[in-house]
């Protein structure tokens, strides 16, 4: 199996802050990364999917990179809405397997 | 607007087979472009990914889990579903259902989830 990390697991930030997580694959997977949100009591939510293609209806100031085994996530200026888990998994190989989760909560 | 909706008992008994369905509202599940996979949480926990099955019935487990699951999908009904059997109490957990996009390798993404379903295993 791909096991997959994320640095770091948690993160204080304040409305308008840059900010940056990172997901890192046991072995290559090419670009087949995808970032997830999620809130408490909620399913999660596709932000990103191919490493950098934002899913539509999803705003523009998350943004992601990478390819082989690196990859980021962007938010460019957090918003209220913004406090939640991101979670990357990997869709190149079964079993898809999911981060750890990134939780980003309120400085 | 692409729906999807778990269904199924809240509470297994433990060794006993949790069963849930899955039904697709606003798109066919016979779509050649897409995967449908269930994904569980446990209690404070990440996401584990279970397995996933498309329309012509081909699936893939996650091997932690496969001796245990088996997605099977019901065109006619428009519903996939899962099985997993001898559950203990490590199998409670919110189950959701899934549209994942289908790629020449791998996939795109889980593009559409359910609300999720919490099942509780204790006798």
């Amino acid at each position: 199996d791909i096991q997959m990390t994320q640095s770091p697991s948690s993160l204080s930030a304040s409305v308008g802050d840059r900010v940056t997580i990172t997901c890192r694959a046991s072995q290559s997977i090419s670009f087949y990364l995808n970032w997830y949100q999620q809130k408490p009591g909620k399913a999660p939510e596709l932000l990103i999917y191919a490493a950098s293609s934002l899913e539509a209806g999803v705003p523009s100031r998350f943004s992601g990179s990478g390819s082989g085994a690196d990859f980021t996530l962007s938010i460019s200026s957090l918003q209220p809405e913004d406090f939640a888990t991101y979670y990357c998994q990997q869709s190149y190989s079964s079993p898809f397997t999911f981060g750890p989760g990134t939780t980003v909560d309120i400085k | 607007q692409l729906q999807l909706q778990e269904s199924g008992p809240g509470l297994v008994k433990p060794s006993e087979t949790l069963s849930l369905t899955c039904t697709v509202s606003g798109g066919s599940i016979s779509s050649s472009s897409f995967y449908w996979g269930w994904i569980r949480q446990s209690p404070g926990k990440g996401l584990e990914w279970i397995g996933s099955i498309y329309f012509s019935g081909n699936t893939h487990y996650n091997p932690s889990l496969k001796s245990r699951v088996t997605i099977s999908v019901d065109t006619s009904k428009n519903q996939f579903s899962l099985n997993l059997s001898s559950v203990t109490a490590a199998d409670t957990a919110v189950y959701y259902c899934a549209r994942d996009g289908a790629a020449a390798v791998g996939t795109l993404g889980i593009d559409a989830w359910g609300q999720g379903t919490l099942v509780t295993v204790s006798s």
